[in-house]
């Protein structure tokens, strides 16, 4: 059971715009920042998002996080086929003191 | 940037390994690290986290008392120490570097290794 909690699945076709909820609590979102992290298949992880809306470089301007209250959203547009992965949201939980994440939500493009 | 693990491979349940994670490419003695695993077929999981100085270090619950996090900033190294495993610790096993935010708990992971497998027999 993640403490963060993400939808297992979601899909859309390429072009459309899909969305990723993230929720939480008032010990980690409410009061952190959120990050996004990305993993195709049979590869690491790859921050995608931090600081709840911020872009890494190299990251296209497709990928968009919010944050709102004690929830987060990652937010793709114009999808690819590449954007098939894993997606896991994180915070810093302050009753744990420690980095959580969410179970994470497998993208399939259609 | 690079993050390299070593040290995984098949043990038997109560047995033990050392994990390490061989940094280059920056100040490794400027930045916290982190250990996260991902068990086959599940998601991410943190263990464990360790000052960039060493003095202070974290244990998610499902692995206190059982394994130690170190590190050696003149080899930019860090270590896990895994005791008494458990079936249910195979996973592959994810270092990771700690950036910080506009605060430490607003830090995220830039740099990932590529991880190492860790399988425990019963």
């Amino acid at each position: 059971q993640s403490v963060l909690t993400q939808p297992p699945s979601a899909s859309g076709t390429p072009g459309q715009r899909v969305t990723i909820s993230c929720a939480g609590s008032t010990s980690n979102i409410g009061g952190n920042t959120v990050n996004w992290y990305q993993q195709p298949p049979g590869t690491a992880p790859r921050l995608l998002i931090y600081s709840n809306s911020q872009r890494p470089s190299g990251v296209p301007d497709r990928f968009s996080g919010s944050k709102s209250g004690t929830s987060a959203s990652l937010a793709i547009s114009g999808l690819q086929s590449e954007d098939e992965a894993d997606y896991y949201c994180a915070a810093w939980d302050d009753s744990l003191n420690g980095p959580v994440f969410g179970g994470g939500t497998k993208l399939t493009v259609l | 940037v690079q993050l390299v693990e070593s040290g995984g491979g098949v043990v038997q349940t109560g047995g033990s390994l050392r994990l390490s994670c061989a940094a280059s490419g920056f100040t490794f003695s400027g930045h916290g690290m982190h250990w996260v695993r991902q068990a086959p077929g599940k998601g991410l999981e943190h263990l464990a986290f360790i000052g960039y100085d060493g003095s202070f270090k974290y244990y998610a619950d499902s692995v206190k008392g059982r394994f130690t996090i170190s590190r050696d900033n003149s080899k930019n190294t860090m270590y896990l120490q895994m005791n008494s495993l458990r079936p249910e610790d195979t996973a592959v096993y994810y270092c990771a570097r700690w950036d910080s935010g506009a605060n430490d708990h607003s830090g995220y992971y830039l740099y990932w290794g590529q991880g190492t497998l860790v399988a425990v027999s019963s």
